[in-house]
């Protein structure tokens, strides 16, 4: 069965503290690993797409890496508006154009 | 560019009746995908169209509808409404290739059961 189980649940950092939070997943072919940003009372926002092991990219304070059973998302210097859920998300070869995510890390940055 | 829109974005309905959900792409994406967000399940998938066609669906029960129309906006409908129906209803919007796109999500439909 596809799975995605991101860790921590719950992370909290004082502003300029980076951390990573991980996204470890289980899929019957990896077409695709999908970032998403949620703020409270909306939808998530997108920010990266990984495609294969070893990819790497970057925006601002993020960047996301993939290897061939987990990625992870590293935050370097947070600020507090960098506060969000943060959702993993994986697209398999056998669940069409699906996206399977995992119950997410919610980051709470304070100054 | 606009981003997907999603109308209405709060309803309230009691048990038993049913509820249709409104929602419309980024211009020029074909596929739309329709996800279900409760605090203990996360977000899990409903289905998806392309090109008015239900291209694939989740494990719901036919209770949970939709459809999509020639400009690409599609409808969700959920009959005979459950209280554990209760969640936030996101749409997403993708060009709609095979391929592992990006989906843009819209803010979602916030339905509570009564």
């Amino acid at each position: 069965e596809d799975q995605v189980t991101q860790s921590p649940e719950a992370l909290r950092l004082q502003e300029g503290e980076s951390s990573s939070l991980n996204c470890s997943y289980t899929v019957s072919g990896l077409r695709g690993l999908f970032w998403y940003r949620q703020d409270p009372g909306k939808g998530p926002e997108f920010l990266f797409t990984l495609y294969s092991a070893g990819e790497e990219k970057e925006k601002e304070r993020l960047k996301a890496t993939l290897t061939k059973k987990e990625s992870f998302l590293h935050i370097t210097a947070p600020k507090p508006e960098d506060s969000a859920t943060y959702l993993c998300a994986v697209q398999a070869s056998q669940a069409g154009t699906a996206l399977i995510f995992g119950k997410g890390t919610t980051l709470s940055v304070s100054s | 560019k606009a981003g997907v829109t999603q109308t209405p974005r709060y309803l309230i309905k009691t048990r038993g009746q049913q509820v249709t959900l409104s929602c419309s792409p980024i211009s020029g994406h074909r596929s739309v995908s329709w996800y279900q967000q409760t605090p203990g399940q996360g977000l899990q998938f409903l289905f998806e169209y392309f090109s008015e066609t239900q291209r694939n669906k989740g494990n719901f029960p036919g209770r949970f509808s939709g459809r999509q129309f020639s400009n690409s906006r599609s409808e969700m409908n959920v009959s005979t409404l459950e209280l554990g129906d209760s969640a936030l209803y996101l749409c997403a919007s993708s060009l709609g290739g095979l391929a592992a796109l990006e989906q843009f999500f819209g803010p979602g439909t916030r339905l509570t059961v009564l």
